[in-house]
């Protein structure tokens, strides 16, 4: 069965650096977009990244642009993203989601979410 | 960036009644619309996509309507295990995907 889990999450300062993993199994992650989506503690969801299957394209939301990056090493079945210049608004459950097309629509699986605190 | 509207932003039923919740865009996005389902501690779980077409495993009391700028998910015959909140999301713009606020059912 389809499984994402991502790690990696955890406490830091304004300013610090942090970088989230997700592991997939159970299909064939090359195949898949794959996203980055939070929410930040009693709040709603926010989508901040896409990446296409192959990786050549990436895309983000202007809340991270210039400070995050995702990619992905498709011969691992992973996904990552590398989060720069934290700041205590960055504070979210990071989800690692699966698209279920190749053209970015609907995110059929999600990890169980990786808690990021960025407090002094 | 496309503003999804939610309502209401919670609401209290009983076991067995019929719930709706709406969702309006403030632009027209056809029907690129979904709808997730979120239970307390847990990760989003997709229902509806494309507005109305049910998730594969989703029990068949939950659909979904609408298309340009409102639309609807229904539950009939609320379940106590449908107390969630439910969020609706829209594709009509890739690289600006959003979600509404949220709707709380909780169970009267």
């Amino acid at each position: 069965q389809v499984q994402l889990v991502e790690s990696g999450g955890g406490l830091v300062k304004p300013g610090e650096s942090l970088r989230l993993s997700c592991a997939a199994s159970g299909f064939i992650f090359s195949d898949h977009y794959m996203a980055w989506i939070r929410q930040a503690p009693g709040k709603g969801l926010e989508w901040i990244s896409y990446i296409s299957s192959s990786g050549s394209y990436r895309y983000y939301a202007d809340s991270v642009k210039g400070r995050f990056t995702i990619s992905r090493d498709n011969a691992n079945n992973s996904l990552y993203l590398q989060m720069n210049s934290l700041r205590p608004e960055d504070t979210a459950v990071y989800f690692c989601t699966r698209d279920a097309t190749s053209g970015g629509d609907r995110f059929d699986y999600w990890g169980q979410g990786a808690l990021v605190t960025v407090s002094s | 960036d496309i503003q999804m509207t939610q309502s209401p932003s919670s609401l209290s039923a009983s076991v067995g009644d019929r719930v709706t919740i709406t969702c309006q865009a403030s632009q027209d996005i056809s029907n690129y619309l979904n709808w997730y389902q979120q239970k307390p501690g847990k990760a989003p779980k997709l229902l509806i996509y494309d507005a109305s077409s049910l998730e594969t495993g989703v029990p068949s009391r939950f659909s979904g309507s609408g298309s340009g700028t409102d639309f609807t998910l229904i539950i009939n015959s609320l379940q106590p295990d449908d107390v969630a909140t439910y969020y609706c999301q829209q594709y009509h713009n890739l690289l600006r995907i959003t979600f509404g606020g949220g709707t709380k059912v909780e169970r009267k």
